[in-house]
């Protein structure tokens, strides 16, 4: 059971390319969601999604799009990547539980560096 | 709308002593509180729950009490470890319907020197 994994570990574009980001997990959960984490700022959500084949807007989702084709699987795509898009970037996922707590599951991080 | 006002860090302290991490909140609704903690190099994870008032959360020797009356999560060790050296993250989310999405606080880092 490898939880929540992401691909890649690392990564530095220039300004102007592309790239996507893949979040995989292997405990059926129904939502996934993309962070960002800058300095000074927490993490802020970009997108999420709450099933396979729907996905959603979060706080800051400009220049980003997503698409969740499997359920265990969601994808974030840079079309464009600028300089402010540096960050390390968090997938999680979790779904309902009777708790009522939804405690999301973290990946380990992407940093990604845009010059 | 909804918030999470964490202490500013980053917070240093010397190993034994004592540990408290201010977290407030505003919500529309009546949320659960969460901490969350990064070890350097890692994604969150969860620390520590609490889903309604006067729930206390616990874990690993981290305590936090759900305080509705002061809109306060505030998080406590009586005695840290180098070990404990994170950041630490508060966050709500508003209970009932489809609600499942965190908002996070921006985080506090703990040394803990030795």
């Amino acid at each position: 059971n490898a939880g929540v994994t992401q691909t890649p570990k690392f990564r530095v574009l220039k300004t102007g390319q592309s790239m996507t980001l893949l979040c995989a997990q292997d405990m059926n959960h129904e939502y996934m969601y993309w962070y960002r984490q800058d300095p000074g700022m927490g993490l802020r959500l970009i997108h999420y999604s709450v099933g396979e084949g729907t996905t959603a807007k979060g706080e800051v989702p400009d220049g980003y799009n997503v698409s969740r084709l499997k359920k265990q699987n969601f994808l974030l795509g840079l079309e464009s990547a600028a300089p402010s898009q540096t960050s390390v970037y968090f997938c999680a996922s979790n779904s309902p539980d009777r708790g009522l707590s939804y405690e999301q599951y973290f990946g380990p991080g992407t940093r990604l560096t845009v010059t | 709308g909804n918030s999470v006002t964490q202490m500013e860090g980053p917070v240093t302290l010397s190993e034994e002593a004592f540990l408290t991490i201010n977290c407030t909140y505003t919500a529309t609704g009546y949320p659960s509180l969460f901490w969350y903690v990064q070890y350097p190099g890692e994604g969150l994870q969860l620390l520590l729950k609490a889903t309604k008032a006067d729930d206390k959360g616990s874990n690993k020797g981290f305590e936090a009490t759900y305080r509705k009356e002061t809109t306060s999560f505030h998080l406590e060790k009586g005695s840290v470890q180098v070990s404990d050296s994170a950041v630490y993250f508060c966050a709500l989310r508003l209970s009932g319907g489809s609600n499942y999405k965190l908002t996070f606080g921006k985080g506090t880092l703990l040394t803990v020197n030795p």
